[in-house]
């Protein structure tokens, strides 16, 4: 157990739907990161919070944003649903340094129908 | 954006025989370079963290070395077991860069 926690574990959904992914960093982490795992495709980096302030984008669309709050939760919302944005959703945290472990939650599969 | 890569892309072992992976990344403005497991149904799981160039990490039967200056990094499994079936990631952590994955290697060893 990383420490990480995501939910929901799985959510399906139709298209042109709207949808919020959540996620609770480990105790002291500051920095929160999203990543996309699409079907054949290795992980690819969305966005990364520090403390409340983006920190760094990734390949996030437009349709997607995202939020770190007060208590250092993060919440990543994924807007008018398409098929192809059926994915697995990993978070990871870690203490902000480039050289720090990132933690990884156990991911929430979204499924567009 | 930074191109990762790792070879091979896939891997069968015999239970006993000993493997070593290669993961390749711009060696420019390098910070740091990180080693993951991911088992099939979980998440990944930090291996190493390797930032100078010669360091050299172990971890059990599993142990990476770092080249800055060329660009790359090898994954060693010494004695593979079954339970070290698994995809191992390697990411790239440059300055003024996110982290870049690599596509994984996937080792299945069989007993």
């Amino acid at each position: 157990d990383s420490g990480v926690t995501q939910t929901p574990k799985h959510l399906i959904t139709a298209t042109g739907q709207r949808v919020t992914l959540r996620c609770s960093p480990r105790s002291g982490d500051l920095s929160v990161y999203w990543y996309q795992q699409s079907l054949d495709q290795g992980l690819q980096f969305l966005i990364q919070y520090y403390n409340g302030e983006e920190r760094a984008k990734g390949n996030i669309l437009e349709r997607f944003s995202a939020q770190q709050f007060p208590d250092l939760h993060s919440e990543l919302n994924l807007s008018s649903l398409e098929l192809g944005d059926s994915a697995l959703y990993f978070c990871a945290s870690n203490g902000l340094a480039g050289d720090n472990e990132q933690f990884f939650g156990p991911g929430t599969r979204l499924t567009v129908l | 954006i930074l191109n990762v890569e790792q070879s091979p892309q896939s891997l069968h072992v015999q239970e006993g025989d000993s493997t070593n992976f290669t993961c390749s990344f711009p060696s420019s403005n390098f910070y740091a370079l990180h080693w993951y497991r991911w088992e099939t149904a979980k998440s990944p799981e930090a291996l190493f963290v390797m930032t100078l160039n010669g360091d050299e990490k172990k971890k059990g039967r599993i142990s990476a070395t770092l080249n800055t200056k060329e660009g790359y990094s090898y994954l060693y499994i010494k004695g593979s077991q079954p339970e070290d079936s698994a995809t191992y990631l390697c990411a790239s952590n440059n300055y003024g860069q996110n982290f870049v994955f690599g596509p994984g290697t996937r080792l299945s060893v069989l007993p």
